[in-house]
């Protein structure tokens, strides 16, 4: 399993875009899919999105036209931007991933997860 | 999108008995159903995948069955650490990829 670490501000305001990084350790970009999720009191657990290191993709409908997902190989990084946030995108979020050669779509490796708030 | 409904939302048990818990899909996700464990202040752990499968690391004393709508989270012999909250999560008509809502297992 590779180790994930968030990245990123705390604290956004209404309107503006929430941009985190997760930077990995312990394998190679080309071996996992890269995804985030996040998680508030009153949504859950909330699927964002997911990118493969060739450009495969695929985003929550809930979210899609605001979400972007990019991945770096050069520097072990992918990122999440997330356009036009309100109060309701306030959650801990979190970077996580699954190895090609398992089972898809179930995430193995977790980054600790980073607290984001959306306020003035 | 599949809506995934656990049950009960609060299982309140002592060290030593078993656990049951269920995941109830809004239609059929065949096999394609897994379970998760998060603890107070950490990320959720994969237990089990496509309904039975553990995953690496995983106790024995965590088990997954059921097929279609109706799944089941069993844990044998409750440790305490055992005492966290449960998540399945459904991987067959994505996306979205959906969780249910979470089962508390708490200390009797």
């Amino acid at each position: 399993q590779v180790q994930l670490q968030e990245a990123g501000p705390g604290l956004v305001k209404p309107s503006e875009t929430l941009s985190l990084t997760c930077t990995v350790s312990g394998g190679s970009m080309s071996s996992y899919y890269w995804s985030w999720i996040r998680q508030s009191p009153g949504k859950g657990l909330e699927w964002i999105g997911y990118m493969y290191y060739s450009g495969s993709t695929s985003h929550n409908p809930s979210l899609k036209t605001r979400v972007t997902i990019s991945v770096d190989t050069s520097k072990n990084q992918f990122s999440l931007n997330l356009s036009s946030v309100t109060a309701a995108d306030t959650a801990v979020y979190y970077c996580a991933s699954w190895n090609t050669a398992m089972v898809p779509y179930y995430f193995d490796s977790w980054g600790q997860g980073i607290q984001v708030t959306v306020s003035s | 999108e599949i809506v995934l409904t656990q049950s009960p939302s609060t299982l309140s048990l002592s060290p030593g008995e078993t656990a049951t818990l269920s995941c109830r899909a809004s239609q059929s996700v065949r096999s394609y159903l897994g379970w998760y464990q998060q603890k107070p202040g950490q990320a959720p752990k994969l237990l089990i995948y496509d309904a039975s499968n553990r995953a690496t690391g995983i106790p024995a004393r965590f088990s997954g069955s059921g097929s279609g709508t109706d799944f089941t989270l069993t844990i044998s012999s409750l440790e305490p650490e055992d005492f966290a909250v449960y998540y399945c999560q459904q991987r067959i008509n994505w996306p979205p990829i959906t969780f249910g809502q979470g089962t508390r297992l708490e200390i009797k």
